[in-house]
Parts: structure tokens; sequence; C-alpha cells
């Protein structure tokens, strides 16, 4: 069964430093999404993207997220500069089509920012 | 915030049918009533969604009342694993590609 994959598993940075996050979606999905979940706390969507364009935000993604399909099966996420409150486990999900299609998720990366 | 209100928590015997409400009193006519699962800290896993039909599939069956402001999610024979954090969400608008979680109910499959 196709799934969603996400690398690496676990990230530890430093504060002030760039990170990224890779993601795989299911490939022959058109919508890409970010969310994360700070431990203990809810879900929390950042970006969902279409067509090679952020479609939507959060006020979570400000300007030091960033997303990227830089070829045709990889979806990125950039934090420029972490900080600590950047810590969380970070999924990526992709759906097929339009908004009342499922959306299926990755296994997460836990991003630890010290 | 989310559009939805569950029970924080439940418990139910294996092998018992498990019963999960939820109250999206101001959903709109267009909009559908989703159900995710998160196991431990892995990324939620999609069960099943409906706008006003009752729906089942492999996992689960979705009760929506006539007046769509509740839902049900039944598990019919919940096991172990199925212990998880349910999430009832409605999916806002149809511009809007996000899904908005609650806090969702802790259900836990006792033996």
């Amino acid at each position: 069964e196709p799934e969603v994959t996400q690398t690496p598993s676990h990230q530890v940075t430093q504060m002030g430093q760039e990170v990224i996050l890779r993601c795989v979606p299911i490939s022959n999905h058109l919508y890409f999404y970010w969310y994360r979940q700070i431990l203990g706390q809810k879900v929390e969507f950042l970006v969902s993207f279409y067509n090679n364009e952020i479609s939507e935000k959060s006020e979570i993604f400000d300007d030091q997220f960033s997303v990227e399909r830089p070829d045709g099966s990889n979806f990125t996420l950039k934090i420029r500069s972490t900080k600590l409150e950047d810590s969380a486990m970070y999924f990526c999900a992709s759906s097929g089509g339009a908004w009342r299609n499922e959306q299926f998720f990755g296994p997460g990366t836990r991003l630890t920012v010290l | 915030d989310a559009k939805t209100t569950q029970p924080p928590s439940m418990d139910c015997a294996e092998g018992r049918a498990a019963n999960l409400p939820c109250n999206h009193s101001t959903i709109s006519g267009n909009e559908y009533v989703y159900w995710y699962r998160q196991i431990h800290s892995q990324g939620p896993q999609y069960i099943i969604h409906g706008l006003k039909n009752n729906e089942t599939n492999e996992m689960a069956s979705l009760i929506i009342t006539e007046d769509r402001k509740s839902s049900t999610l039944i598990l019919p024979h919940a096991t172990l694993r199925d212990t998880a954090v349910y999430y009832c969400i409605v999916r806002v608008g149809d511009s809007n590609y996000q899904l908005i979680w609650g806090a969702g109910t802790k259900l836990i499959i006792k033996p």
C-alpha cells in the first residue's frame, strides 16, 4: 500500500540553525501539507501546497518557514533560523484530489532545538 | 478553533463496540465530518468521512444525525490496537484545505 515517508525521523539542531525536513508524498497525489504537533498539544496546520505554490498557510507559517517541491517526488519544509519553540513533531501529508479527499500522513519528524 | 466537541476520554472493553460521540452543532450544509486517529505519537490515520448519510468501511461506521449536529464513530469489535486519540473534524469551507484539530477523545481499550 502506498505511504507517505519522511526523513529524518529525528533531527536535533542548535537554536539559530537552518533545518530542512523532507517528505515523499504518495506518488499520484496532488495536494501536500505540513502540520506540527508540540509535545502534548494539538495537531496544528502549517501550510498546504498545490500546483507548485502555497494554497493556504496558518499564522504559524511565518517568514522563517518555506516549502518547496524541488523535483517530482520530494516535498520539503525549511526552517531558516530555528527557535526553541520550533521543537515539535512535524507531519507531512498528501491527498489525491479535491478538498473532500482524505489526507494521508507520514510518520513524522521529531525536531529538537537546543 | 475546532468546530467540534468530543469527550476527553473513554474506556471500552476489548471485543465490544466502541462508540465515540462528536458534537458539531454549527456545521454548514457543505461541510463534511471526518474522523482520524493518532496512535501514540504516530502520524494521524484517516478512518472515515461523511456528509449526511451513514457510512461504513473496513475500519468503522459513521452515524450522522438527521440534523447533522452530531455524529458517532463506531468501532464494531475494538481491539487493544485501537487504543488511540480519535479526532472528529469538520472540513472548513470549500476553498480551504486544512484540517483543524481539536483535542480529540483518548480511547483506551481494556482487556
